[in-house]
């Protein structure tokens, strides 16, 4: 069966350090990828998307990268801040017989201490 | 521009009570979703609507109904709670169905005694 895969565990670091989360599927074969951002007691806020054709996106200090072999995306923060304490989902499309639809992984929480 | 507006932000029902949570969007996008998010499960689609006038099911459809009343408004009703609905709803839109950005409202906290 389709599975996206996300650490369950919180991801700590230090404020100023390079944050890494990994997102990994099987049996799928996405078109692209986004990520996510969620806030507790908030809804999703869309960071950036990733088509199967690119390796890599930028955007600020985000980074995302796209694996197709390795069916991973890798999703970084650089000098990381306190504000960037939050859930970070990844989002695939898979298409089905009703359409283009986005699967969702659960998300990894991420908290950045002074 | 609001986005993507729900209510209500929170609510508690009793078993086999029914509700309806509201959902509308400003922002002129054709595609409209229902999602539930339970702790370890992630984001499940419940129900979607590519465009104004149709509706498809998700993932977890039983036990919901949607009707897409324009292409602003997307409601969820619940005909008879179970406490396996108690969960956090949220709706989103996109320009495109599934293939662009999901705008997501707040969310509705629903609680099922």
């Amino acid at each position: 069966s389709q599975k996206i895969e996300q650490n369950s565990e919180a991801l700590n670091i230090q404020e100023g350090k390079t944050a890494t989360l990994t997102c990994n599927y099987t049996n799928y074969s996405p078109a692209y990828l986004q990520w996510y951002r969620q806030d507790p007691g908030r809804g999703p806020v869309f960071l950036l998307l990733i088509r199967e054709n690119e390796k890599e996106k930028r955007k600020e200090r985000l980074k995302v990268t796209f694996d197709t072999t390795l069916k991973q995306s890798l999703f970084h923060i650089t000098a990381s801040q306190p504000a960037d304490s939050a859930t970070y989902l990844c989002a695939l499309n898979r298409l089905t017989g009703g359409g283009n639809k986005l699967t969702f992984g659960t998300g990894t929480q991420l908290k950045v201490e002074l | 521009n609001a986005g993507v507006t729900q209510t209500p932000k929170f609510q508690v029902l009793k078993t086999g009570q029914s509700m309806t949570l509201q959902c509308a969007q400003d922002m002129n996008h054709n595609s409209m979703y229902w999602y539930r998010q339970d702790p370890g499960m992630g984001l499940r689609l419940i129900y979607y609507s590519a465009s104004e006038g149709t509706t498809d099911k998700g993932e977890v459809p039983n036990g919901y109904n949607v009707s897409r009343l324009n292409k602003r408004e997307f409601s969820l009703r619940l005909e008879s709670a179970a406490p396996s609905q108690t969960s956090v709803y949220f709706c989103a839109s996109s320009e495109l169905q599934g293939s662009d950005t999901q705008y997501f409202g707040p969310g509705t906290r629903l609680t099922v005694l």
